[in-house]
């Protein structure tokens, strides 16, 4: 089956350690996307990605890193130097495609916890 | 700029009544609009999407959304609320790759 997976579920980070949070996709997408989300705030951007060795920040990137060496893989860095980084961690795909038909396909999240 | 607005954060129906999830768009043009479910700790799921012709669109799970240009709305419905709706839903517009913007959610408490 065709699909978007995420690991772990659930993490748990000490202050001040790094922390990677994998995603893969074997649908053939080009686009990736990483998303967090909080209570009450929707999902907001961290970084996304259009083809391989390229990717963008979004409206939440400080504090986190990504890379994109291969098309099915998008790992999300957490660092230490995210504030806040307690929340849940959505990966998402999509063709890519210029025009409004792109569609966005969601993995199953990673929650993050800071003791 | 585009945004999407979900009325009512917090929607709460009893077992077997309508169920009406709200959400407008702001754009000249019409982009794709979409509806997604998400369970607790779970990612999100897609519900059903608008692209072209058909302004009411039929999802899985017993849901539609109709699109009305006039109102620039695409509201979700399903007629009879079942225990397992419980969820929260989010509405999306595309205008294309990196060009996702999701509305701030709806939570739906159903009520035996």
């Amino acid at each position: 089956d065709g699909g978007i997976t995420q690991s772990p579920k659930y993490l748990f980070r000490k202050e001040g350690q790094n922390v990677t949070l994998s995603c893969e996709q074997n649908l053939n997408h080009d686009a990736m996307y990483w998303y967090r989300q909080d209570p009450g705030q929707g999902l907001r951007l961290i970084y996304y990605s259009q083809i391989v060795n390229d990717f963008q920040k979004g409206d939440i990137a400080e504090g986190y890193s990504v890379s994109r060496e291969k098309k099915e893989s998008f790992p999300l860095t957490v660092t230490s130097a995210q504030k806040n980084p307690t929340a849940f961690y959505l990966c998402a795909s999509s063709i890519g495609l210029a025009d409004s038909t792109d569609t966005q396909y969601f993995g199953p999240g990673t929650r993050l916890t800071v003791l | 700029a585009q945004s999407v607005t979900q009325l009512g954060s917090h929607v709460s129906v009893s077992e077997g009544a309508l169920v009406l999830l709200r959400c407008n768009y702001s754009s000249s043009v019409p982009p794709y609009l979409f509806w997604y479910v998400q369970y607790p700790n779970q990612g999100l799921q897609l519900l059903l999407k608008y692209t072209t012709g058909a302004t009411l669109v039929k999802g899985i799970n017993g849901f539609e959304a109709e699109f009305k240009k006039s109102e620039t709305s695409f509201h979700l419905t399903k007629p009879s609320a079942h225990m397992s709706d419980a969820a929260e839903y989010f509405c999306a517009v595309s205008r294309g790759f990196n060009k996702f913007y999701f509305g701030s959610g709806t939570k739906l408490n159903v009520k035996p």
